[in-house]
C-alpha cells in the first residue's frame, strides 16, 4: 500500500465551486505539504505543517486554505476555484530527523481542472 | 525569482551512455541538496542527495556533485537505462526548512 494517499485523483469542476482535495500518510510524520506543479515551473509549495498545530504559508497560498485534522491528514481547500488554479496538485510528508532535512515523501497527485 | 534553475527542459541520451542534468541556485544559504525523479502519473520519487559539507555522493548508477563557488549542482546517471526516461527535479533547503525545486529536466534514454 502507497505511503501516501491523495483523494480523487481526478477532478474537474466548475468555476467558482468550493473544492477539497484529501492526503493521508501512513509513515507517522510530523510534517506535511501541499504542493502545486505546473508546467514550466516545477512544483510550487502552496502550504506546510510541522505538526498539528502548525500551520504554515508557501510561495502561492492566495486562494487555497488548509486544515490538518489530524497528525496523518492534511487537506487543502480551494474556496472558490478560478481556472488558472488548474494543476497537478501533490502532498508530501516528512519526518524530523537530525539530519538538516529531511525527504519528502511524496504522493501520486491530483489533476485538478477548473472549467 | 526563481532560486534554483534548471535550465535544460529536456536532454535525450543513448541508453549506455552518461546522463548529466545540471542545477543552479542563487541562494548561498541552502545547505542540502536533493534529486528528485518523476514518472507520469506518479509523484516524484527521492533519488540521491547531498549536503553542502561535501562535493560528492554516490549511490550506484547515481552521482551528485556539488560545486558550491559557483552555486551548482549535477547528477551523473551511468549508464544510462531505458527506465531512467523520466522528469528529473533538483532540490534545495535552507535549514531543513522547506524545498525550493527547479522546473525539471525532461530525460528520455533512447535503446
Amino acid at each position: 500500500d502507497a505511503d501516501v494517499t491523495q483523494t480523487p485523483r481526478n477532478r474537474i469542476t466548475k468555476t467558482g465551486k468550493r473544492i477539497m482535495l484529501e492526503c493521508s500518510q501512513t509513515k507517522g510524520h510530523d510534517r506535511m505539504y501541499w504542493y502545486r506543479q505546473d508546467p514550466g515551473l516545477g512544483l510550487r509549495l502552496i502550504y506546510y505543517s510541522f505538526d498539528v498545530k502548525d500551520i504554515n504559508k508557501g510561495e502561492i497560498s492566495d486562494g487555497y486554505s488548509v486544515s490538518r485534522q489530524a497528525q496523518a491528514k492534511f487537506s487543502l481547500s480551494l474556496e472558490s476555484a478560478i481556472p488558472n488554479q488548474t494543476a497537478l496538485y501533490f502532498c508530501a510528508s516528512a519526518g524530523t530527523g537530525t539530519s538538516s532535512t529531511d525527504t519528502q515523501y511524496f504522493g501520486p497527485g491530483t489533476r485538478l481542472t477548473v472549467l | 525569482d526563481q532560486q534554483v534553475k534548471q535550465n535544460s527542459p529536456s536532454l535525450s541520451v543513448q541508453e549506455g551512455r552518461i546522463s548529466i542534468l545540471n542545477c543552479d541556485y542563487t541562494n548561498s544559504m541552502f545547505d542540502y541538496f536533493l534529486w528528485y525523479k518523476k514518472y507520469p502519473a506518479e509523484g516524484p520519487t527521492f533519488l540521491i542527495s547531498i549536503s553542502s559539507i561535501k562535493d560528492k555522493n554516490e549511490d550506484g548508477r547515481f552521482t551528485v556533485f556539488l560545486n558550491k563557488s559557483a552555486k551548482h549542482l549535477s547528477l551523473h546517471i551511468v549508464p544510462s537505462q531505458p527506465g531512467d526516461s523520466a522528469v528529473y527535479f533538483c532540490a534545495a533547503s535552507e535549514y531543513g526548512n522547506k524545498l525550493v525545486f527547479g522546473a525539471g529536466t525532461i530525460l528520455r534514454v533512447k535503446s
